[in-house]
């Protein structure tokens, strides 16, 4: 089957660090640029970041850069994407993407994985 | 505020048309860049729904279509149903901000 599962996710306090995974299945993960968007409870969609598929390009929205960092790993079929200096804004459905579908389109989407950043 | 400009909500009763605007600039839709437009059912991760501005991919119903003029672009729902009640997102790529953006997203209702 053809899916994105999200992992990672959680309660974590203002400052703190997490590391989101995203496991593809059932495609060339390889093949394909990846990316990672967000959605704030009751809020629209944000997007976060992007890599490429050999990982020698990274994208980010300026609200995270030098916050975090997608990276990925084509041999284990994952994406990443690490979090640091959390602040409450950055609560939020992360969602694991493909990119580069027809005509460069978000054809494939993860249940996505939940962080509350709270004290 | 997002670079993306759709209307908070629409609304319409089952078997009519609704339309949903989506409005950018030249940095985006204007470059021009191409438009894709998503779907998400309460609770559920979004879904495309149409992509390249105006192309379905399999499976999705016919009574929805996209269009794209100039620096906006649209999305049509014919014959609405009730299961259409959802938000609905248009996504595009800006030159300068190097990166995709959305739009705020539109809540239809289905009365």
């Amino acid at each position: 089957e053809v899916q994105l599962v999200e992992s990672g996710g959680g309660l974590v306090q203002p400052g703190g660090s997490l590391r989101l995974s995203c496991a593809a299945s059932g495609f060339t993960f390889s093949s394909y640029w990846m990316t990672w968007v967000r959605q704030a409870p009751g809020k629209g969609l944000e997007w976060v970041a992007n890599i490429k598929q050999d990982g020698s390009e990274k994208e980010y929205v300026d609200s995270v850069k030098g916050r975090f960092t997608i990276s990925r790993d084509n041999a284990k079929n994952s994406l990443y994407l690490q979090i640091n200096s959390l602040r409450a804004e950055d609560t939020a459905m992360y969602y694991c993407v493909r990119w580069g579908d027809q005509k460069s389109s978000f054809g494939l989407w993860g249940q996505g994985t939940l962080v509350t950043v709270s004290s | 505020q997002s670079v993306l400009t759709q209307p908070p909500s629409v609304s319409g009763a089952p078997g009519q048309r609704v339309s949903i605007s989506c409005t950018g600039s030249s940095s985006n839709i204007g470059a021009p860049f191409d438009v894709h437009w998503y779907q998400q059912l309460p609770g559920t991760a979004p879904k495309l729904l149409i992509y390249g501005n105006n192309n379905r991919p399999s499976g999705v119903p016919d009574r929805f279509s996209g269009s794209k003029s100039g620096t906006s672009a649209s999305l049509a729902i014919t014959g609405l149903q009730a299961e259409d009640e959802a938000d609905y997102y248009c996504q595009s790529y800006d030159r300068s901000l190097r990166g995709s953006v959305f739009g705020g997203g539109t809540k239809l209702t289905v009365l």
